[in-house]
């Protein structure tokens, strides 16, 4: 069964602190994994697709890597804007997307 | 480019009774999935529907049926509401990549008194 963790369940930086989140994830066969920032009330917004191990991608100060077990979403020098719950997600051969529980991250001036 | 729309963005319904919610997806995404999100359960896999056809279920009771439309837009329908259906209902339409992003919309809270 494919499953999806994440950690930790909530991380509290300061303004311009960099840190990582961590996704470890078990799949039979990766499509693609995953990365989301949903803010409060409202739906997850895609960030990046990562498809094979040692693919990076990059976007404003995040940077989303992957390897054959688990996918790291740095963020570097944070903004308060940043801080939202950050959902890691998995869709393997068998189609479903699997998600994890998220991250909730927040950001203090 | 339009997002994904759903509507209504918020009910409020009470036991007993029966819900439908609706979601238009991005234009020309053929596939619609819907999940249920809830504090303590996360983000859950209701169903996928693609080109009006169920691809896939997830495990949730009978009480929870969808349907999809030729034109994509799609309804998900809950019957004889119980108190643990309050949730954030989330519509999302998958992109044309290889792996198939999700795109959500903005998501339906419905409360059950």
């Amino acid at each position: 069964e494919d499953q999806v963790t994440q950690s930790p369940e909530a991380l509290r930086l300061q303004e311009g602190e960099s840190s990582s989140l961590n996704c470890s994830y078990t799949v039979s066969g990766l499509r693609g994994l995953f990365w989301y920032r949903q803010d409060p009330g409202k739906g997850p917004e895609f960030l990046f697709t990562l498809y094979s191990a040692g693919e990076e991608k990059e976007k404003e100060r995040l940077k989303a890597t992957l390897t054959k077990k688990e996918s790291f979403l740095h963020i570097t020098a944070p903004k308060p804007e940043d801080s939202a719950t950050y959902l890691c997600a998995v869709r393997g051969y068998g189609q479903n997307f699997v998600f994890g529980p998220g991250t909730r991250l927040s950001v203090l001036p | 480019k339009a997002g994904v729309t759903q509507t209504p963005r918020y009910l409020i319904k009470t036991r007993g009774q029966q819900v439908t919610l609706s979601c238009s997806p991005i234009s020309g995404h053929r596939s619609v999935s819907w999940y249920q999100q809830t504090p303590g359960q996360g983000l859950q896999f209701l169903f996928e529907y693609f080109s009006e056809t169920q691809r896939n279920k997830g495990n949730f009771p009978g009480r929870f049926s969808g349907r999809q439309f030729s034109n994509s837009r799609s309804e998900m329908n809950v019957s004889t509401l119980e108190l643990g259906d309050s949730a954030l209902y989330l519509c999302a339409s998958m992109g044309q990549d290889r792996a198939g992003e999700l795109f959500f919309g903005e998501g339906s809270r419905l409360t059950v008194l």
